[in-house]
């Protein structure tokens, strides 16, 4: 089982639309999530950060975290074309920071 | 946010000669810098986690003497890729934490090409 593991997509949404995307982790101890934006060519860049159960909300962005599940995901509100990109889900585990795969997300006008 | 600074951008290199890559936090001091390598539509590969003033945790696979980690400061961190082969050719980024199991922020990559 890899540590951490995303929906593989790609996922393709029209604009407006809500996407969802959805990362789930082996390491039942892991405490910090992230969620990462990386343009193609281009380095990550953070998005949001979760620690405690439930949902966070920053903009149209909302980080959801079930930790009884091993489950973090991210919804995109009103989503733009500016927001394709491959979205990478991060999980600290035994204090390294390991990514999953990513999920490409496509927003058609 | 936090600024990560990495240089160079794009190297390009000899096969057997070295490349050194720096890594730089800006305006906050890193306990904890990671290094990562990214294949053409791939995900990161942990290739390393350093911290100030200690030796580098490398990944299973990782060859220490190949890829040699200096984390001199808590403002640098530097990746020094050995005796470069055309394999080796990849994009290399760094990542800085402020502290334990925080945000990391990324510098903009090194794209090397062995040739």
């Amino acid at each position: 089982q890899k540590e951490v593991e995303q929906n593989s997509g790609p996922l393709s949404v029209p604009e407006g639309a809500i996407a969802s995307l959805n990362c789930t982790y082996s390491d039942r101890g892991s405490q910090s999530f992230f969620w990462y934006r990386q343009y193609s060519g281009k380095s990550p860049e953070l998005i949001m950060s979760i620690y405690s159960n439930g949902d966070k909300e920053d903009g149209r962005f909302t980080a959801q975290l079930n930790k009884a599940s091993q489950y973090v995901s991210l919804l995109i509100r009103d989503s733009q074309p500016s927001d394709s990109a491959t979205y990478l889900c991060a999980v600290m585990i035994n204090n390294d920071m390991r990514f999953g795969a990513g999920t490409r997300l496509t927003v058609k006008p | 946010g936090a600024v990560v600074s990495q240089h160079p951008s794009r190297v390009i290199c000899k096969s057997g000669t070295s490349v050194k890559i720096e890594c730089r936090s800006l305006d906050f001091q890193a306990t904890t810098m990671f290094w990562y390598r990214q294949f053409p539509k791939q995900s990161l590969m942990l290739m390393a986690t350093s911290n100030e003033g200690s030796k580098a945790t490398y990944e299973q696979g990782v060859e220490k003497d190949k890829f040699l980690i200096n984390h001199a400061s808590l403002t640098l961190s530097t990746l020094t890729v050995t005796s470069a082969h055309p394999e080796d050719s990849s994009f290399y980024i760094c990542s800085a934490q402020v502290g334990p199991n925080t945000e990391a922020f990324f510098g903009q990559g090194t794209r090397l090409t062995v040739v």
